[in-house]
């Protein structure tokens, strides 16, 4: 069966401390999409990455990375010197070749303190 | 570029009242639409999903019903509201044969 868990429900750094965001999911598929998208408090979701299942490079925009591991079947968010604008919910999706619908997980909120 | 628009962005309904939320969509052809919910503190539950005018595939049984009369609109509706039906609802759209999904600005329902 598909899943996303993202066990981690909320976290609380410092500002300018990194801090990662888990994502574990579950398809049986070999060609499923994995996504991240971000809530800020206006509730408005923004997209930020998506990735397919044969590219397991990560990436690296700005302070945002992202680790793909198909060993361990998780895809997890890092956040580089965070800021106080980083604050937000941010859920870990999962779309699988056969239907593009998504299976979200439950998301994680974050707060940076100034 | 495409644009998803929503509105209204906020409502409050007395229980009961029938509701209608809109969702339409610019730059793009045939999209596939969507309908969340999100309950305060919750997660997203898809409502309701149209690979095209006039189709529309529901995905939690309710008093909620949607429909797409145009390519690049999309409606939520119910004839009496509950208070279970507070929340905040999301549009979202998608272009044909991609994964990524795009979402609105959301519309914030309180039932009262």
């Amino acid at each position: 069966a598909q899943k996303v868990t993202q066990a981690q429900t909320e976290i609380s750094v410092v500002e300018k401390e990194d801090v990662t965001l888990d994502c574990v999911y579950e398809t049986r598929d070999t060609t499923y999409y994995l996504f991240w998208y971000k809530q800020p408090p206006s509730g408005e979701l923004v997209f930020l990455i998506r990735r397919n299942s044969f590219d397991e490079q990560n990436e690296i925009s700005g302070r945002y990375s992202w680790n793909f591991q198909k060993s361990t079947s998780s895809f997890n968010f890092t956040i580089t010197a965070s800021q106080v604008v980083d604050s937000a919910v941010y859920f870990c999706a999962l779309s699988e070749n056969s239907n593009y619908q998504l299976i979200w997980g439950a998301g994680t909120k974050l707060i940076i303190k100034p | 570029s495409q644009t998803i628009h929503q509105w209204p962005a906020t409502l409050v309904q007395p229980v009961g009242s029938p509701l209608s939320l809109e969702c339409t969509v610019e730059g793009t052809s045939n999209p596939n639409l969507y309908w969340y919910r999100q309950a305060a503190g919750r997660g997203l539950q898809l409502l309701f999903y149209s690979v095209g005018i006039g189709q529309i595939s529901s995905e939690v049984p309710q008093n909620l019903s949607a429909s797409r009369p145009q390519d690049r609109q999309f409606i939520l509706s119910s004839k009496k509201l509950l208070l279970s039906d507070s929340g905040f609802y999301l549009c979202a759209w998608q272009r044909t044969g991609t994964e990524t999904q795009y979402f609105g600005p959301g519309t914030r329902l309180l039932v009262l």
